[in-house]
């Protein structure tokens, strides 16, 4: 059970190239998440899906889009990469019959935009 | 929209020394209350939880916290630090009553934990 996996673990990108940030769970977990960690500033929500072909927008989802075929997988792009996009960014999963919601995090992975 | 402040933005205490980390949130309905803990170039990684029942909740290595409703608070606690326990720590928030996609928190800015042997 690997839990939550991302990849890639650092990337570099030029101003205007993008890329996809890929995260995959293999708990069975209904709910995915992506935040951003910048510091002094905690985590923030991106975007977060609850269930395959359902997404919708969190607290700073400008530049980034999503999707969710599948109950595993839930990629982040960033289409035009900026510098203000120089973060480290975490996906995480809950149970939708967790009690408690707890989320389950994954081991990030850090962008720099230059 | 709920929010979550965490007082101390940076702590440094000796080996042995007591921990308290504060954590404050706003929001008027009942919650789910979280404490994380990240170690130097970590993942997130749960610490404890609160959703009901007793409000002092204890976690992994050492550490409690307890929930005090009628301060909103939900301050961390560990007895005897170690020099292991060097991390950022993350409290955050989730409204039990916001329905469907409601599972979202809200985090607090972080506190750092500077543990000096």
């Amino acid at each position: 059970n690997a839990g939550v996996t991302q990849t890639p673990k650092f990337r570099i990108l030029k101003i205007g190239q993008s890329m996809t940030l890929q995260c995959a769970q293999d708990m069975n977990h209904n709910y995915m998440y992506w935040y951003r960690q910048d510091p002094g500033m905690g985590l923030k929500l991106i975007y977060y899906s609850v269930g395959a072909g359902i997404t919708d927008k969190g607290e700073v989802p400008n530049g980034y889009n999503v999707s969710r075929s599948t109950t595993e997988d839930f990629p982040l792009r960033l289409e035009l990469a900026a510098p203000s996009q120089t973060s480290v960014y975490f996906c995480a999963s809950s149970h939708r019959d967790s009690i408690a919601r707890e989320q389950y995090f994954g081991p990030g992975t850090r962008l720099t935009v230059t | 929209a709920q929010s979550v402040s965490q007082h101390n933005h940076h702590v440094i205490l000796s080996e042995a020394a007591s921990l308290e980390l504060g954590c404050n949130y706003s929001y008027g309905g009942t919650v789910n209350l979280f404490w994380y803990v990240q170690y130097p170039g970590q993942h997130l990684q749960l610490l404890l939880k609160y959703f009901s029942g007793d409000p002092l909740v204890k976690g992994i290595k050492g550490f409690e916290a307890e929930f005090i409703k009628s301060k909103f608070s939900f301050n961390l606690r560990k007895p005897s630090v170690q020099w292991s326990d060097t991390a950022e720590y993350f409290c955050a928030v989730n409204p039990q009553d916001s329905g469907a996609g409601s599972y979202q928190l809200t985090f607090g800015k972080g506190t750092k934990l500077s543990v000096i042997p």
